[in-house]
């Protein structure tokens, strides 16, 4: 079974800023991909980046990048210049290999930007 | 290109009834997933559909069912409402499954239980 947390459950952070959620996840299966999704109030679920566990480069999409350390298990979402916008909640998600498209997400961070 | 469509974006039933909920998945993908969303359990995986075969089902009772027609379309069902069923009911599409397929999702249907 897989575990994923995020124990940073609300930030704030001053517009302009960079800032960092984290998201560690407990697996046994060998293979598997990293995903985080912005969620705002509206409800939608929007597709930020996709690290698989064998990439050897962290992954980049325009103003967010992946930290992925796989020896310790953590997969931190790193938002350089926060914008209004980018308020929001942040949920981390894992998938094996060989689970189709089974994701389990962890409880999410509340990401509030400061004007 | 269009998004994930769900429909209806709110619905309001009371115990006992049952509901039929619907996801219309980016053009050209064929996996389909179900997930329901609560202030409680957070978002849990219900199912996946590929090319209209159930391929995973997560842990929830027989009264959530689901189904994919031939042009990717799904729908899932839900009987016997309760109380507890109330959440935000997310779909997600890809292309295919596995390695580097990234999900996109729509904006969920709001179902309340009264």
């Amino acid at each position: 079974a897989q575990k994923i947390t995020q124990t940073q459950p609300g930030m704030f952070v001053q517009e302009k800023e960079a800032v960092t959620l984290d998201c560690t996840y407990d697996t046994s299966d060998p293979s598997y991909g990293l995903f985080w999704y912005k969620q705002p109030s509206s409800g939608e679920m929007i597709f930020l980046i996709y690290q698989g566990s064998y990439d050897q480069q962290n992954a980049t999409e325009g103003r967010y990048s992946l930290n992925f350390q796989k020896a310790r298990k953590s997969a931190n979402l790193v938002i350089s210049a926060s914008q209004l916008g980018d308020s929001a909640m942040y949920f981390c998600a894992m998938r094996p290999n060989n689970a189709g498209n089974m994701l389990t997400f962890g409880g999410g961070t509340r990401l509030m930007v400061k004007p | 290109k269009a998004g994930v469509t769900q429909t209806p974006r709110y619905l309001i039933k009371t115990r006992g009834q049952q509901v039929t909920l619907s996801c219309s998945p980016i053009s050209g993908h064929r996996s389909v997933s179900w997930y329901q969303q609560t202030p409680g359990q957070g978002l849990q995986f219900l199912f996946e559909y590929f090319s209209e075969t159930q391929r995973n089902k997560g842990n929830f009772p027989g009264r959530f069912s689901g189904r994919q027609f031939s042009n990717s379309r799904s729908e899932m069902n839900v009987s016997t409402l309760e109380l507890g069923d109330s959440a935000l009911y997310l779909c997600a599409s890809s292309l295919e499954t596995g390695t580097g397929v990234k999900l996109f999702f729509g904006s969920g249907t709001q179902l309340s239980v009264l």
